[in-house]
């Protein structure tokens, strides 16, 4: 079964700094989807970023970019220009496409980020 | 206009009680999720349908029992409700995840409280 773990329980930037959050998963699959969720206080589960793990290109969506590592299983985010807003639960994930039209999504037990202005 | 809405948002209910949780998406998509976050925030999927077909159903208590209508809700039934299930439960939606831009798109959770 695909696992992902994400190893820092907590962590704090500063305003405007840059923060990386790193995450790690197993799988014995090649063709796999990625991704980081925000879990602000309002509950929202929000998308962040996705990676196609078939891509060698990390994904970047304008302050937040990954480092994808297929061969270590490794999928950092990394935030720049970190601001008060961005301050959330994060959840890495691991997404397994399934032929029945399904996604099962195995969730990390999340980071929580601070921001101190 | 929201595309994942479930309802309701707060649910406090007694131990034994039998509860309910409707989840409706405007999207179009073809499949819907329910995902469960315990106290510790460790989110879990519990079930998937597509196009009203059980797809994904993870070791869950038969007291929990989904029920599709049709593709646009996916309700959650909960029989004979216990302290354990006091958690925040998401309802999701996506397209065909062999689609390149495949994601999910989640409701905004129902705390339930079981007392």
């Amino acid at each position: 079964a695909q696992t992902v773990t994400q190893s820092q329980p907590e962590m704090s930037v500063q305003e405007a700094e840059t923060v990386t959050l790193s995450c790690t998963y197993d799988t014995s699959e090649s063709d796999y989807y990625l991704f980081w969720y925000k879990q602000p206080p309002s509950r929202q589960m929000i998308l962040v970023i996705r990676q196609e793990a078939y891509k060698q290109q990390n994904a970047t969506e304008n302050r937040f970019s990954v480092n994808f590592q297929k061969a270590a299983k490794s999928f950092s985010l990394k935030i720049s220009d970190s601001q008060l807003g961005d301050a959330a639960m994060y959840f890495c994930a691991y997404g397994d496409p399934r032929q029945g039209g399904s996604e099962k999504l195995v969730f990390g037990k999340g980071t929580k980020l601070t921001v101190n202005p | 206009d929201t595309a994942v809405s479930q309802t309701p948002k707060y649910l406090v209910t007694q131990m034994g009680n039998d509860k309910s949780i409707k989840c409706e998406q405007n999207l179009g998509h073809d499949t819907m999720y329910w995902y469960k976050q315990d106290s510790k925030k460790f989110l879990k999927i519990m079930f998937s349908y597509n196009n009203k077909e059980l797809i994904i159903n993870e070791t869950v208590p038969n007291r929990f029992s989904p029920k599709s209508p049709d593709k646009a809700h996916l309700n959650l039934h909960i029989n004979s409700l216990e302290l354990g299930d006091s958690a925040v439960y998401f309802c999701a939606s996506s397209q065909d995840p062999r689609e390149s831009n495949e994601k999910l798109f989640f409701g905004s959770g129902t705390q339930l409280s079981v007392l």
